[in-house]
């Protein structure tokens, strides 16, 4: 298994300029999770999804869209990029099955370094 | 809102020494989750857990539920061991989903 795959690892942006990060995983879980990570700061959750077709905005959704078609795939769009969105951008993944105790032991991709100037 | 605060904020050592590395949070959560953070960024989980203890290797994680508070400790502590050491606590979103929040982590170094 690959486990949880990012691209791309590193991006420069320029002001106003759009791009999707993306993530995938090849372990069946149904929980995918985009966090970002600001120096000196915990992760912040972006968004999250619960499976194919269902998304949900995490504490920090704003300038971001996420889509879920498949379970393998979860990209993150960034729209009118801003140099506040600099940061390193992680996309985990876990299992929980449906009708039991919440597992939540989360998978991480390598990560994305975005800059945008 | 649940803080998570951890102690120190940094950490060198020398090889050999015993490690502990400590994790605070303000309300109840569901379980606690050790991570590490490598050098070049990748994040691997280490530990979950909800009550007492659990080891694996020279790691070993506690929880003190009424305290509200965890520990990692390293034992025989090893370069390799270097890394940033991440608390986070799991909590309730609403339909039954829940969210992890997470302390800054701890920058641990260890020399030769």
């Amino acid at each position: 298994n690959a486990g949880v795959t990012q691209t791309p690892k590193f991006r420069i942006l320029k002001i106003g300029q759009s791009m999707t990060l993306q993530c995938a995983q090849d372990m069946n879980h149904n929980y995918m999770y985009w966090y970002r990570q600001d120096p000196g700061m915990g992760l912040k959750l972006i968004y999250y999804s619960v499976g194919a077709g269902i998304t949900d905005k995490g504490e920090v959704p704003n300038g971001y869209n996420v889509s879920r078609s498949t379970t393998e795939y979860f990209p993150l769009r960034l729209e009118l990029a801003a140099p506040s969105q600099t940061s390193v951008y992680f996309c985990a993944s876990s299992y929980n099955p449906p009708g039991q105790p919440k597992n939540n032991e989360q998978f991480f991709g390598p990560g994305t370094r975005l800059t945008v100037l | 809102k649940n803080e998570v605060e951890q102690s120190p904020q940094n950490l060198t050592a020398q090889e050999g020494e015993f490690i502990t590395i400590n994790c605070s949070y303000s309300v109840g959560i569901s379980a606690l989750h050790w991570l590490q953070q490598h050098p070049g960024g990748g994040i691997v989980s280490l530990f979950m857990l909800s009550s007492g203890k659990k080891k694996h290797g020279r790691l070993i994680a506690t929880i003190n539920i009424q305290e509200k508070h965890s520990s990692l400790h390293i034992t025989a502590s090893h370069p390799r061991d270097s890394a940033v050491y991440i608390c986070a606590v799991s909590h309730p979103l609403d339909f039954g989903n829940e969210k992890l929040t997470f302390g800054t982590g701890t920058r641990l170094t260890i020399i030769p």
